[in-house]
This record gives C-alpha cells, structure tokens and sequence, in this order.
C-alpha cells in the first residue's frame, strides 16, 4: 500500500530547462508534504517542504506546488544544473501520536544533461 | 562535523550471524528514527524514539530486530540470525522539531549503514 506515489524512475532534462517531480499520495491525514535530495552513498537530505494548507512554496530555483483536491505535488526546479543530478524523493508527514511520521516515496532520478 | 553519524558504513556478514549498527544524532535533537532503503525503493519507516522511549515500531520490524537508545543519546540496532532479505541500507535520522509547524517531517539523514548477507 504505496500512499506517496512517484510514477516516474527518472528524468534527463537539458542544463537551463525546468526540472519537473511529479508525486502523488492517498492519505488525507498527511498535513506535510517534503522533498528530499540524495546524492550517492550519502543519506537524504532535505531540500523544501509545505504545509497542506497552501498551495505554492519557492525557495530560490526550488518551488513546490500542491494541488490538495488532486491529491498531487511537484517540485520545480528551474534552472536545472548538473549539480542537480540526484535521486529525488517525495515524503508525506502525518501528526501520529505527538510525531510527525514520514513516509516517502521510491524516488525520482533526476539527470541534468550539460 | 556535528550532523548524524552512523557506524559502520559497510557490513557483510554470514547468514544466521548478529550484526549490530550504532547512529550518534545531532546532539540536541531528541528525536530519532531508523528506516531501511532497499534498491529501487524508498527509506521505509522502522521506529521511532523520543529521547529514550521507543514509541513506535513498523511492522517490517520483526522480532529478530531490537533498536535501543539508551539515556537518549545514541542508538543502536541490533539484527540477530540475519537472512538475505536483511541486506539494505540502514538509514537513522534525527530531529527536534516534530510538531506541527514550520519544520514538521523534516529530517536529519547519517550517511547510512549498508548491510549485505551472503
């Protein structure tokens, strides 16, 4: 029972252009919604997050969007830089018992083309 | 360095033998998770600590692994009889937030231990 879904393995995108992260999730109770970054043989790190209560976050070349209706996210990098190149995961948090649990999805490799 | 330290990085061992994994989190966050990352999947939820107290725990944890963290400072978690299924990557993180708010979900990854039985 996937409830953070990322459709898509990778994606190669051309130096300069947007990056575009696709995530979709099932769960009504997540009030969080996170992106993560991860290099290889390092663990995630976090990148940019938003509250389920708006509906666009940007941070620098980082912008995420949620649509709550379409139960949909996507992170937006523009522009794209071969330092970008990174597994990118989707992560949901949800208010469980005083925590905030997060659960992520399979990730998104991101290859940006110089 | 003061971020989420994990050791060791690498272990390979034989089927049916212990192996142990210690996480060091950032010293003033006092809450701790484990989560496991096989390949082409995403980190999995294991368990949860605040400060000593484990107060959550997946289902994927069996009863052939135990976490502990004792006086809330470091972690260990602890695989006996491993099996091949075992062979992942064990990631800890930490926190200090996690209420709502500003910073909910977000969390501080080690580097991770990756664990491979042959």
């Amino acid at each position: 029972d996937q409830q953070v879904k990322q459709n898509s393995p990778s994606l190669s995108v051309q130096e300069g252009r947007i990056s575009i992260l696709n995530c979709d999730y099932t769960n009504s109770m997540f009030d969080y919604f996170l992106w993560y970054k991860k290099y290889p043989a390092e663990g995630p790190t976090f990148l940019i997050s938003i509250s389920s209560i708006k509906d666009k976050n940007e941070d620098g070349r980082f912008t995420v969007f949620l649509n709550k209706s379409a139960k949909h996210l996507s992170l937006h990098i523009v522009p794209s830089q071969p330092g970008d190149s990174a597994v990118y995961f989707c992560a949901a948090s949800e208010n469980s018992g005083g925590y905030q649990k997060v659960t992520f999805g399979i990730g998104t490799k991101l290859q940006v083309i110089p | 360095d003061t971020g989420v330290s994990q050791n060791p990085r690498h272990k390979i061992t034989k089927r049916g033998q212990n192996v142990t994994f210690r996480c060091d989190p950032i010293s003033e966050h006092n809450r701790l998770y484990w989560y496991r990352q096989t390949l082409g999947q995403g980190p999995e939820f294991l368990t949860y600590f605040q400060n000593e107290a484990q107060l959550e725990k997946s289902r994927l944890l069996s009863d052939r692994f135990s976490a502990e963290r004792p006086k809330g400072s470091f972690s260990t978690l602890e695989i006996q009889r491993t099996e091949q299924g075992d062979s992942a990557m064990y990631l800890c993180a930490s926190s200090l937030r996690s209420v709502s708010g500003k910073g909910a979900g977000e969390l501080f990854f080690g580097e991770g231990s990756r664990l491979t039985v042959l």
